[in-house]
């Protein structure tokens, strides 16, 4: 079962200018991740976020997390060529010690 | 280099076949995992081991099978049972399997299996 599902599930936007991408999930959780993955290529960790924190940054990544909507964002600043990826988002149970649930993703193209 | 290491990266099977997917870790990971991704789609579980010798059916178990001997190694076979196994297969390890404090997954690059 897909827990997160991510929106919008493609964008395309200009060189330079920032991206978001939204994330619902259904129930409660531990923890929520943010996960790159280049076309053909494995999934990179980009970010955590736990169900305590509302906001976390990492260089030019911003993630926000509001578990009264259940819904997370992520927030790419500056956006660059190289950034062209789709970006998954991933929950875990709040019970604890089961696998992550991915969401389809958001698939992102910047345009140089 | 520390990684998680997926073999063949590409791989044709014809129909009526099983085929074993191979993944090794060198990260002294407790837990391994394999998901399937169709085009577009999101990542589907098929199979994880939170430790050697035991492991437990995902979501979409049907018509595959793993074992799990060795810590390192974790190798996935699709059978013929499985009815559309055409797909994108990763592979993943964490330190442990996610508890309350959740740590992130360690993906290989991947097995693409096309069924002629």
């Amino acid at each position: 079962s897909q827990q997160g599902e991510e929106d919008p599930q493609a964008l395309s936007i200009q060189e330079g200018e920032n991206a978001t991408m939204n994330c619902s999930y259904k129930t409660s959780i531990n923890n929520l991740q943010w996960y790159r993955q280049n076309s053909g290529r494995g999934l990179v960790h980009l970010i955590l976020i736990r169900s305590n924190e509302r906001e976390k940054h990492s260089g030019r990544l911003r993630v926000t997390l509001d578990t009264s909507k259940k819904s997370s964002s992520l927030l790419i600043t500056a956006s660059r060529a190289a950034d062209t990826a789709s970006y998954f988002c991933a929950t875990d149970g709040v019970r604890g010690n089961t696998p992550l649930v991915f969401g389809k993703g958001t698939r992102l193209s910047v345009i140089a | 280099d520390g990684g998680i290491t997926q073999s063949p990266k590409y791989l044709f099977r014809k129909e009526g076949q099983n085929v074993t997917l191979s993944c090794e870790q060198n990260l002294n990971h407790d837990a391994m995992y394999w998901y399937r991704q169709d085009p577009g789609q999101g990542l589907r579980l098929i199979y994880y081991s939170q430790i050697v010798n035991d492991f437990q059916k995902g979501d979409i178990a049907e018509g595959y099978s793993v074992s799990r001997e060795k810590k390192e190694s974790f190798p996935l076979t699709v059978t013929s049972a499985q009815k559309n196994p055409t797909a994108f297969y990763l592979c993943a390890s964490s330190p442990r399997v996610l508890i309350s404090n959740t740590g992130e997954l360690f993906f290989g690059e991947g097995s693409r299996l096309t069924v002629l």
